[in-house]
């Protein structure tokens, strides 16, 4: 079965300081990773996939299949990186995403 | 920017009652999709739509609950005889391409059944 987990819920930097949020998943064939990012009072909305290889607002992910792991990376926190941020996994034969349970990162400053 | 709309924003319900969750999704877009989320709990996958059907459900998504499209701008939820566990934040998703591409989220309705 397809599963998404975000071991920590919490997750608190300070200003300028590295952060890396974790994300693990399990799934027998050739996965679609996401993460998507809710910022306070706004919807959710897609930070950054594994197919476009791509850096966001400084964040980057690889994906680790060896590991089943896709962390989100930013060398250098800001204040505005205070959100929950949600990995999610796709199915490319199902219509749907999987999603971790969530981590909420408060930048400190 | 193109936005998918939900409304309404807060729905308290009696238990028992049916509710119509409504969503407009983004104009060009094809497939559809309703998540939930219980407070404190992850989002959960309720039922994708394609092609004036659905394409997948969830084990969540049982007789209690139905989708339409009725006029080819909005897509509906319906849940009848609501509980208190469906008492959850809502979403409504498209996207242009399927799950592989970016899905564009609702903000989100607020169901409280008391």
């Amino acid at each position: 079965a397809q599963r998404v987990t975000q071991p920590e819920k919490l997750l608190s930097v300070f200003k300028g300081a590295p952060v890396e949020l974790k994300c693990n998943y399990s799934y027998s064939g050739s996965p679609e990773l996401f993460w998507y990012v809710q910022y306070s009072r706004q919807r959710l909305q897609l930070l950054l996939r594994h197919i476009s290889r791509e850096s966001i607002k400084g964040f980057t992910a690889d994906l680790n299949k060896g590991e089943t792991s896709f962390h989100l990376k930013k060398p250098f926190a800001q204040e505005e990186d205070s959100a929950m941020y949600y990995c999610a996994l796709s199915d490319k034969g199902a219509q749907k995403l999987v999603f971790g349970q969530g981590t909420r990162l408060t930048i400190n400053p | 920017e193109p936005e998918v709309t939900q409304t309404p924003s807060h729905q308290v319900t009696q238990m028992g009652q049916e509710v119509i969750l409504r969503c407009v999704p983004i104009s060009n877009h094809l497939y559809f999709y309703w998540y939930r989320q219980i407070l404190g709990q992850k989002v959960e996958f309720l039922v994708s739509f394609y092609n004036n059907e659905i394409s997948e459900k969830s084990e969540i998504f049982d007789d209690q609950f139905s989708v339409e499209r009725p006029d080819g701008s909005n897509f509906t939820l319906k849940i009848r005889s609501t509980k208190l566990e469906d008492s959850a934040m809502y979403f409504c998703a498209s996207s242009r391409d399927g799950p592989s591409s970016e899905a564009f989220f609702g903000q989100g309705t607020r169901l409280t059944v008391v």
